[in-house]
């Protein structure tokens, strides 16, 4: 079956610009997740959606980021505007349950 | 109290040896423990997990012990293999959440 998938791979901007990540996930899979990963650092959840719903968004800054997933199915994560400190990878996730989350190969964001 | 600690951060293991990463955890509500595998450029992996009912589980040469007093575990890879080479997550979770916090990371070096 074929895995998550996330694009762009790669995105370099200025500070203070929008930037927005794509994540189809896995089909069935109904659990959506958007992970920060920082350099040397475990993944940390920003949102979790069952379907459309965002059931869990209490990590995600809401001030600057954004996220939607209409139909249930792919989702977007957007940031506007950038500061230097989001420069990190991006992952998203999918699942039919809690005890196997597949990863997508993550968007490399750096903020110039 | 949500932390989970990892060591060592980086490791390197000759070809055939014993590679061991071991993680702590405060939080006693956790109550699934899994190990995922990243290589670069890709997004973390499943391994492995364990329930704290059990002390061990192994699959193949993967191995975790599980300490519930010490509020500890561990991965043991047997006979490490160059293809072995990765970053290595232990994470904690508990029923219900869906939420993972994870350690920061193994970077593991098996020399051929």
């Amino acid at each position: 079956e074929a895995g998550v998938v996330q694009s762009p791979r790669y995105k370099i901007i200025e500070k203070k610009q929008p930037v927005a990540f794509w994540c189809n996930p896995i089909s069935g899979h109904n659990t959506l997740y958007w992970y920060l990963q920082n350099l040397g650092q475990g993944p940390e959840l920003l949102i979790r959606y069952e379907n459309e719903e965002a059931v869990d968004d209490s990590q995600l800054p809401k001030d600057r980021f954004s996220a939607e997933r209409l139909k249930g199915v792919d989702s977007t994560l957007k940031i506007q505007p950038a500061e230097l400190g989001d420069s990190a990878v991006y992952l998203c996730a999918s699942s039919t349950s809690p005890w196997k989350q597949f990863f997508g190969p993550g968007t490399r964001l750096t903020v110039l | 109290q949500q932390q989970v600690k990892q060591s060592p951060q980086s490791l390197i293991v000759q070809k055939g040896g014993i590679s061991i990463i071991n993680c702590a955890y405060e939080n006693t509500a956790f109550d699934y423990f899994p190990w995922y595998q990243q290589f670069p450029g890709k997004g973390p992996a499943l391994l492995i997990a364990i329930r704290p009912d059990v002390s061990e589980k192994k699959e193949g040469r993967f191995t975790i012990s599980f300490n519930k007093s010490a509020k500890q575990f561990s991965l043991h890879i047997m006979d490490s293999q160059p293809g072995d080479s990765a970053t290595y997550f232990c994470a904690a979770s508990r029923t219900g959440t869906y939420k993972y916090i994870f350690g920061t990371g193994t970077r593991l070096k098996v020399l051929a």
